[in-house]
């Protein structure tokens, strides 16, 4: 299967910093989503972005499908920010399609 | 309503005991599933049930049975299980797959087995 690897596994910022969290991916993908998993256990959708550049609020993110990556930002982090973030790819499996995770980024954003 | 609403929310087990976890969508989508996610380990895909057809996993062990009865509806059936099955269920629905598609999760239902 696809193999998903994000960087860095944890990141401690304070808050009002900016940070970029990568995910390189192993074959060419028709999609790809970025999730946020707050501390309760949900998975939140960011973005759905297989490629190009998408933005909400402070929040943005890019997918170069070619060189098979893709970038998530977060400006101006808030406390509310804390939680996992998580890639995850497409992946035919069997005779259906689900989302292969990478294993994330662990983020705490201190006061 | 939420999109995707699990119940229970939390659930606590002994190994002989039979339970079941129930997903709803609201989303009018076609595909839904099952992922598993123990602590340090990423999400792991346990079912897919596509246009209500099963694709299996066919890693899972068989004390997990999933029903799909209709589009909007899926359960994981547990018995018998193992304390090592403790983590967090979590069910997710999608439109099938043709061009284009987001996976949507429910809240999760975090299980104990003791």
């Amino acid at each position: 299967g696809i193999q998903v690897e994000q960087s860095p596994p944890d990141l401690i910022l304070q808050e009002g910093a900016n940070s970029t969290l990568r995910c390189n991916f192993s074959d060419s993908v028709n999609n790809l989503q970025w999730f946020h998993q707050n501390p309760w256990g949900q998975l939140i959708n960011l973005f759905y972005i297989p490629s190009g550049t998408k933005q909400n609020g402070r929040l943005s993110a890019t997918t170069v499908a070619t060189e098979r990556y893709s970038l998530l930002y977060i400006s101006s982090s808030q406390t509310t920010d804390s939680g996992v973030y998580f890639c995850a790819v497409e992946q035919v499996w069997n005779s259906g399609y689900a989302l292969n995770f990478g294993k994330g980024t662990s983020l705490l954003v201190t006061p | 309503e939420t999109g995707v609403t699990q119940t229970p929310r939390h659930l606590v087990m002994g190994m002989t005991n039979k339970k079941s976890l129930k997903c709803e969508q609201h989303l009018g989508h076609n595909a839904m599933y099952w992922y598993k996610q123990s602590a340090k380990k990423p999400l792991e895909l346990m079912f897919v049930y596509s246009l209500e057809e099963r694709v299996e996993n066919n890693s899972v062990p068989s004390r997990f049975s999933p029903e799909c009865p209709n589009s909007s509806h899926l359960f994981l059936h547990l018995h018998t299980l193992q304390p090592e099955d403790s983590a967090l269920y979590l069910c997710a629905s999608s439109q099938d797959p043709a061009g284009g598609w987001e996976l949507f999760f429910g809240e999760g239902s975090r299980l104990t087995v003791l």
